[in-house]
């Protein structure tokens, strides 16, 4: 079964610009969940998506949105780019089935804001 | 609300000698523990879990946690260093509702040959 799949691995983008991320779950994965991830700080939880509606919401500004598909994949949006944006953006998915869900990793959208 | 406090963000061990990687808790309800590991331009790998049971959780590549309700612990052993367990470390908990993970800020472990 393939893993979690993220597009582009990395990216170069200027300050106001914005940008568009992209995460392909496990098949038959359900959740999808965002975390930005930078040094000293671990993983910071964005938002989760589950059925294309987004259920769960980290305390990040509006300018980071998400939204997801009808087949699970999943997009995150960041708009009016700041150089503190640069970070390791992971998504994790999950089946997301009663009970207790493990969540599988992509490896990441490296993103640097010049 | 649940949190994870991960003590020490660095942690250095000769090869062979045991691993200990630290890690606490704080949930108002039961919580869901998990050890995930980050080899360098990867993703995250799950370690092991802890959701119900058994409080000694074996994981991959000879790693294990201990639930401790008491300490409010989950801590993360290896009795022998090997060069490839070079990695950061990361400690995350979850509740028995919706699907939201917090991780703790993670733990950069290096062996020395």
């Amino acid at each position: 079964k393939a893993g979690v799949t993220q597009t582009p691995r990395y990216l170069i983008k200027t300050r106001g610009q914005q940008v568009t991320l992209s995460c392909s779950p496990i098949s038959g994965h359900r959740s999808v969940s965002w975390y930005q991830q930078t040094p000293g700080q671990g993983l910071q939880f964005l938002f989760e998506y589950f059925s294309e509606t987004q259920r769960n919401k980290g305390n990040f500004p509006g300018r980071f949105s998400g939204r997801q598909f009808s087949n699970s994949r999943s997009e995150m949006n960041v708009s009016t780019l700041e150089l503190g944006d640069s970070a390791l953006y992971l998504c994790a998915s999950s089946l997301a089935s009663q009970g207790i869900n493990e969540q599988y990793f992509g490896p990441g959208t490296r993103l640097t804001v010049t | 609300a649940q949190s994870v406090t991960q003590l020490g963000s660095h942690v250095s061990v000769s090869e062979g000698a045991l691993v200990l990687l630290r890690c606490n808790y704080s949930s108002s309800v039961p919580p869901y523990l998990f050890w995930y590991v980050q080899y360098p331009n990867q993703g995250l790998q799950l370690l092991l879990k802890y959701t119900t049971g058994a409080t000694l959780v074996k994981g991959i590549n000879g790693f294990e946690a201990e639930f401790k309700k008491s300490e409010t612990s989950f801590h993360l052993t290896k009795p022998s260093a090997h060069m490839s367990d070079a990695a950061e470390y990361f400690c995350a908990v979850t509740a028995n509702t919706g699907n939201q993970f917090y991780f703790g800020t993670g733990t950069s472990l290096t062996v020395i040959p």
